[in-house]
């Protein structure tokens, strides 16, 4: 019945290498988006999706970061070459697409980059 | 842009104290507004909305009005609990159908002392 759900929960990398965090919304929820929560920035929007496609990208905060997501359900946030900064719990939520609508919210993923 | 302001923390109130969380924002148009609360060690939840002017939200026996004279969304509980203890979000969606992507606060870290 479930929430949203988010794989890993933890990931340990090491500076240069490239991760991948999944994002499983709730069913039927057409509306996706990850958001970046770090002791620097605090809450930040990355990116939504509607359907398959993404119509605003505009927090995604460098080209080292890309998303997609595959049958209106499952996404992907990859991030190329990682760096320090880029250590925060990447959160993932979903929503119906109506006016004020709640976005609920996956656990979360806590990066470290090393 | 969109932004949001928050009381800065952390609050630490005795039990059966009253609470107001202050939150003032900057938006074009007529955003939603949203509580969202964060427990220790879980993800984030709703905790109440308003989507409109005067709406006022409530939930748990915490309260927030939507003023749009004073852009202001305060939170206030009347006799707070040790259960209560958790960092509190403001945030705002502003009127874009489908895409409602959240502007948050800093957050306000709340400690309930017995």
């Amino acid at each position: 019945g479930a929430g949203v759900s988010q794989s890993p929960s933890n990931k340990v990398t090491e500076k240069g290498k490239d991760v991948e965090l999944r994002c499983d919304p709730i069913s039927g929820h057409t509306a996706l988006y990850w958001y970046r929560q770090s002791l620097g920035q605090g809450l930040e929007f990355l990116i939504y999706f509607q359907g398959n496609s993404a119509p605003d990208k505009s927090g995604l905060p460098s080209d080292r970061f890309s998303a997609e997501r595959t049958g209106g359900s499952v996404s992907t946030l990859t991030i190329q070459r990682t760096q320090q900064e880029d250590s925060a719990v990447y959160l993932c939520a979903s929503s119906l697409e109506v006016l004020g609508e709640t976005q609920y919210f996956g656990p979360g993923t806590r990066l470290l980059v090393l | 842009g969109d932004s949001v302001t928050q009381m800065e923390g952390p609050v630490t109130l005795s039990e059966e104290a009253f609470l107001t969380i202050n939150c003032t924002y900057t938006a074009t148009g007529y955003p939603s507004l949203f509580w969202y609360v964060q427990y220790p060690g879980e993800g984030l939840q709703l905790l109440l909305k308003a989507t409109k002017a005067d709406d006022k939200g409530s939930n748990k026996g915490f309260e927030a009005t939507y003023r749009k004279e004073t852009t202001s969304f305060h939170l206030e509980k009347g006799s707070v609990q040790v259960s209560d203890s958790a960092v509190y979000f403001c945030a705002l969606s502003a009127p874009n159908f489908g895409n409602e992507k959240l502007t948050f606060g800093t957050g306000t870290r709340l400690t309930i002392i017995p």
